[in-house]
């Protein structure tokens, strides 16, 4: 699609619990941004994805959180036993490429919201 | 991992006035600086970008500059609406481009 795709809009998960997010990225980008964005705006970087292979995990509390991007499937985020720490937006954004030559624009997903209750 | 500052964290500005919003950074390896936009309840979207080969970017009432030698880059919103009172965000690549790293966020109220 034209449009960076994200569901669901809204999750709500008791303590202990586990969370899953989908991303689908737009049609024909090769790279896939999961950040996470907490209550005073600020963004966190969690992974990047070329195509199916991770790019970028430094971000990744690798303790709770996981991360795929499968062919022919979406993108998903995944924390087990969730935190209260972990209520946040986060938000898949895909890239077209990268680098000098490439077309840089990161277009962002509307986000699923995360309450850990 | 490349540090952006962004100021002020907050701004008000009249309907039709210049809005100016900076960022520094600090690595100057890099050349790809965008500015995004956030409307409340809604994901970031670019704005407007520049590389450090020219020192001014314009898209309409947009304007990045860029100050290579003091690492500085700033956008400068013209005849400022109601309409641009949003989040703003300037953001820079880090090494291989695998992500970018997002500044604080100006949010900015343009009164009517």
């Amino acid at each position: 699609g034209e449009e960076v795709a994200q569901t669901p809009k809204h999750l709500v998960r008791g303590e202990g619990q586990k969370a899953k997010l989908y991303c689908a990225p737009i049609k024909g980008h090769s790279y896939v941004f999961w950040y996470q964005q907490v209550l005073k705006n600020e963004f966190k970087f969690l992974i990047s994805f070329q195509n199916e292979n991770v790019f970028d995990e430094t971000g990744m509390p690798k303790e709770r959180f996981s991360a795929k991007c499968l062919p022919n499937s979406p993108c998903s985020l995944e924390i087990q036993a969730t935190k209260l720490e972990d209520s946040a937006v986060y938000f898949c954004a895909s890239s077209q490429s990268l680098g000098l030559a490439g077309i840089n624009e990161q277009f962002f997903g509307p986000g699923t919201r995360l309450t850990v209750l | 991992q490349q540090q952006v500052k962004q100021s002020p964290q907050s701004l008000i500005v009249q309907k039709g006035g210049i809005s100016i919003i900076n960022c520094a950074y600090e690595n100057t390896a890099f050349d790809y600086f965008p500015w995004y936009q956030q409307f409340p309840g809604k994901g970031p979207a670019l704005l407007i970008a520049i590389r450090p080969d020219v020192s001014e970017k314009k898209e309409g009432r947009f304007t990045i500059s860029f100050n290579k030698s003091a690492k500085q880059f700033s956008l400068h919103i013209m005849d400022s609406q109601p309409g641009d009172s949003a989040t703003y965000f300037c953001a820079a690549p880090n090494s291989g481009y695998s992500t970018l790293t997002f500044g604080k966020g100006t949010m900015l109220l343009v009164s009517p």
